[in-house]
């Protein structure tokens, strides 16, 4: 079975970083585009970017070019996303997401983020 | 602002059909695959439907799909208390070179 597990939950000051992990089981890491997706409290999905864990080829949303860097670890089937800069609106739970075809599934269980 | 348009609410009494809506353009529902996610309260999307009207493994057919156009639709019947949920539907924009979503419809079961 295709599961994506993330990591904990983290609290930020302003200012500074995060890296949010997904590690991917059930199938071969390499074959599909991992995304990230992100919800604030209370709002809508919101797409951050992808990225090929095969060639390590990444395309951001604009919002976040600049700011949010998608990497992998092949061997540990396990990709990341880091976020700088952070502000109160970044407080929000991010998920990843495997690019199956074309659609989102499955996704991880996500990862709370608290700016503050 | 979603690129996506859903209408923020909707609701049904047990047993009635309802249907959610989503309109787009022609760089996105018009021209791709759309998908349909629920979400529960404080877990995860998860997939409902994919390509406009399929069924992943285990979704009833309760659920369903259709597209005319930039517009496409989410039909649910027979509706039960647990079908009450926010509902998304997502698209990848050729435009935009990014997946765009709804901004989301809570259904409410009366």
């Amino acid at each position: 079975q295709v599961h994506l597990v993330q990591s904990g939950a983290e609290v930020k000051r302003p200012g500074a970083s995060v890296k949010v992990s997904c590690q991917a089981s059930g199938y071969t890491f390499t074959t599909f585009d991992i995304n990230w997706v992100r919800q604030a409290p209370g709002q809508g999905l919101e797409w951050m970017g992808w990225m090929n864990p095969l060639t390590g080829d990444t395309g951001y949303a604009r919002k976040f070019q600049g700011r949010v860097t998608l990497t992998r670890i092949t061997s540990k089937g396990t990709a990341y996303m880091e976020l700088s800069s952070l502000t109160s609106e970044d407080t929000a739970v991010y998920y990843c997401a495997r690019r199956y075809g074309g659609w989102l599934d499955p996704w991880g269980q996500g990862t709370p983020v608290t700016v503050s | 602002q979603s690129v996506l348009t859903q209408p923020p609410s909707a609701s049904g009494t047990p047993g009635q059909r309802v249907t959610i809506s989503c309109s787009g353009s022609s760089s996105n529902v018009g021209g791709s695959a759309v998908s349909w996610f629920q979400q529960l309260p404080g877990k995860a999307p998860k997939l409902l439907l994919h390509s406009h009207n399929q069924r992943p493994a285990g979704v009833p057919d309760r659920f369903s799909g259709s597209k005319s156009g930039t517009s496409t639709s989410l039909a649910i019947s027979g509706l039960l208390s647990e079908d009450e949920a926010d509902y998304y539907c997502a698209a990848w924009d050729d435009s935009l070179n990014g997946w765009v979503f709804g901004g989301g419809t809570k259904l409410t079961v009366l």
